[in-house]
């Protein structure tokens, strides 16, 4: 099947500063990859849907200015958390959409627990 | 507004039963439904894909149903071993792609 990697896997930063998250398809091409967020015990939270070449596209109450998402590359989405705060702590994942077989079906990275102190 | 909900929560079964785990959701127009598996602490492994066009599809010991027009989909797993506990989450992708919140299983050896 196909692989997205994301890295770091985990990151403990100090609040305040800036700490980016990298989504890689290894084995394929994305233009669409799309970013959630996981609190503890409960389900995915959609944040952001990045296309490859053009601005992301943010759900309603995701601060854009906090959460700069870029996608240089059919197989690049990266997530900064821009002047990180504790409640930012959390466990973010990425997805990729095959561009080629466009069945819709979505491969997740492994995520990336950050931990504001 | 897509709603999907699953039942039950959380389940706990020794090792070699059949289980079956389900998905509902509130708004028929979909273009599919997806079963995942999450390990504590990692991220999703994609189980199985249901096009809006199919009823079901196979993995192994798993199988998906998918019924349209009821709005639901269920996730059989046959001969659960404990390599299986995990957290099963169902999402559907319609407007936009919309997760349930899980079913957390453990098998007992």
């Amino acid at each position: 099947g196909a692989v997205v990697s994301q890295h770091p896997s985990r990151v403990i930063c100090k609040s305040g500063t800036s700490v980016k998250i990298e989504c890689r398809s290894l084995d394929f091409q994305a233009t669409t990859m799309f970013w959630y967020r996981q609190f503890p015990k409960q389900s995915l939270m959609l944040m952001a849907t990045s296309n490859e070449g053009s601005k992301a596209t943010y759900e309603q109450g995701v601060e854009k200015d906090k959460f700069l998402i870029n996608h240089a590359s059919l197989t690049l989405s990266t997530l900064t958390v821009t002047s990180a705060h504790p409640e930012d702590s959390s466990f973010y994942i990425c997805s990729a959409s095959r561009l080629a077989t466009n069945t819709g079906e979505l491969f997740f990275g492994e995520g990336s627990r950050l931990t504001v102190l | 507004k897509q709603e999907v909900t699953q039942i039950p929560a959380a389940l706990s079964v020794p090792e070699g039963e059949n289980l079956v785990l389900n998905c509902s959701f509130t708004d028929s127009a979909i273009y599919n439904l997806q079963w995942f598996r999450q390990d504590p602490g990692k991220g999703l492994t994609s189980l199985l894909l249901i096009q809006s066009s199919q009823r079901e599809q196979t993995s192994g010991r798993l199988n998906a149903s998918l019924d349209k027009s009821s709005g639901r989909s269920t996730l059989y797993i046959a001969a659960s071993q404990p390599g299986d506990s995990a957290t099963y989450l169902c999402a559907v992708t319609s407007a936009r792609l919309t997760f349930g919140e899980g079913t957390q299983l453990t098998v007992n050896p």
